[in-house]
């Protein structure tokens, strides 16, 4: 079946701009992460999604950082005010719900999103 | 708080020679670990997760890795490697536990490079 999907691939924006990234996960998975991946890096925790609620944001580096995911399904992550230091990969992954402290479910990762903040 | 090492940045190996990549982890309860996979310009693919059950786990491509509580490690190897196994790997801990979400947790990662 269809993997995680995420739009676009690749971002320019200058610095300043306010940007929208898209991640469509897999049919009948309700947890949802984003993940920033800094070069060189390895990918960090940015926040979880469980259906529609946002249970977690702990890692959203400022508070131009913004996620939703309004119908449980589709989620957006929104960048205002980007800056250099927002250049990275943001990837988005899915999973079936994991049951706390007993069994932790596969989470899939779509193809990320390349952002280059000029 | 969890949190995992991985103990080289870079491993060079010949095609046909076996794989090592070391990984130590640190967690206050039973950990989920995992090892993914990134080659170049692509997604991240998981090879393969211990979760409790055997201590020797099987992934794809002929890799596995052995959960050694003793050492708190997570080694992933591959008795002979291929030129298509150059790639990032990536050592990952869940979160998982009481009051967590299970989000995943990555070292930083271990460049494979593969010589012909």
């Amino acid at each position: 079946g269809a993997g995680v999907s995420q739009s676009p691939r690749y971002k320019v924006a200058k610095r300043g701009q306010d940007v929208a990234l898209r991640c469509d996960p897999i049919s009948g998975h309700v947890s949802l992460f984003w993940y920033q991946q800094a070069l060189g890096q390895g990918p960090e925790f940015l926040t979880y999604f469980q259906n529609e609620a946002q249970l977690d944001k702990s890692g959203l580096p400022s508070d131009r950082f913004f996620a939703e995911r309004p119908e449980g399904s589709v989620s957006t992550l929104k960048i205002q005010r980007t800056q250099q230091e927002d250049s990275a990969v943001y990837l988005c992954a899915s999973s079936l719900p994991s049951l706390r402290g007993v069994l932790q479910e596969t989470q899939y990762f779509g193809p990320g999103t390349r952002l280059l903040v000029l | 708080a969890q949190s995992v090492t991985q103990l080289d940045s870079h491993v060079s190996v010949s095609e046909g020679t076996p794989v090592l990549l070391r990984c130590n982890y640190s967690s206050s309860y039973s950990p989920s670990l995992f090892w993914y996979v990134q080659h170049p310009n692509k997604g991240l693919q998981l090879l393969l997760k211990y979760t409790s059950a055997a201590t020797l786990v099987k992934g794809i491509n002929g890799f596995e890795a052995e959960f050694k509580k003793s050492e708190t490690s997570f080694h992933l190897t591959k008795p002979s490697a291929h030129m298509s196994d150059a790639a990032e790997y990536f050592c990952v801990v869940s979160d998982l536990g009481s009051g967590n979400t299970g989000k995943l947790i990555f070292g930083q990662g271990t460049t494979l490079q593969v010589k012909p």
